[in-house]
């Protein structure tokens, strides 16, 4: 079964572009969350997709945005890139069917630099 | 509201000695608690998780933790340090109503010394 599936793995980008990151969660799994890793906050959690909707958000601007499709796969975007937003992004998959399968797996991540 | 606090953002420890990696939580509902590993420009990989089943939780390459609620505790260990555990090992919390958000420590960096 393969694994999540971040791409790119590397971006650059500009002051003020935007950006779209893609996620295939594994095959069967339909919630899918991200995740931004900077040395200095270190794993925050940003939102959450389950079934096309977004079930859960946390504490960040509305530049962030996702959607997901209907085959689970999902995509966040960021807009008007600031230098603080050079990150790692993780996306993560969960199987919610059974009560106990409560671990998220991760992808590699996507290495985005705001130059 | 949960919170996870892992103490030393560096261990280091000889290769063949005892690892001991040190996590507190906090939580007002029932806590799931994990370990993950991440090794450099790679994402994370669940270690082991403990979910109100047994205490003493086993997980891959040998590493263990023991869930003490008195304490508040979930310290990883592993009895014997390889080179290849040379890694940045996070502790994280969620809870079966917001599984989906999970709360990560900040992180501890394991050295292994030849």
């Amino acid at each position: 079964k393969a694994g999540v599936t971040q791409t790119p793995r590397y971006l650059i980008k500009t002051r003020g572009q935007q950006v779209t990151l893609s996620c295939s969660p594994i095959s069967g799994h339909r919630s899918v969350s991200w995740y931004q890793q900077t040395p200095g906050q270190g794993l925050q959690f940003l939102f959450e997709y389950f079934s096309e909707t977004q079930r859960n958000k946390g504490n960040f601007p509305g530049r962030f945005s996702g959607r997901q499709f209907s085959n689970s796969r999902s995509e966040m975007n960021v807009s008007t890139l600031e230098l603080g937003d050079s990150a790692l992004y993780l996306c993560a998959s969960r199987d919610e069917r059974g009560a106990m399968n409560t671990e998220a797996f991760f992808g590699q991540g996507t290495r985005l630099t705001v130059v | 509201a949960q919170s996870v606090t892992q103490l030393g953002s560096h261990v280091s420890v000889s290769e063949g000695a005892l690892v001991l990696l040190r996590c507190n939580y906090s939580s007002s509902v029932p806590p799931y608690l994990f370990w993950y590993v991440q090794y450099p420009n790679q994402g994370l990989q669940l270690l082991l998780k403990y979910t109100s089943a047994a205490t003493l939780v086993k997980g891959i390459n040998g590493f263990e933790a023991e869930f003490k609620k008195s304490e508040t505790s979930f310290h990883l260990t592993k009895p014997s340090a390889h080179m290849s555990d040379a890694a940045e090992y996070f502790c994280a919390v969620t809870s079966y109503s917001s599984a989906s958000k999970i709360i990560f420590g900040s992180g501890t960096r394991l050295s292994i010394r030849p």
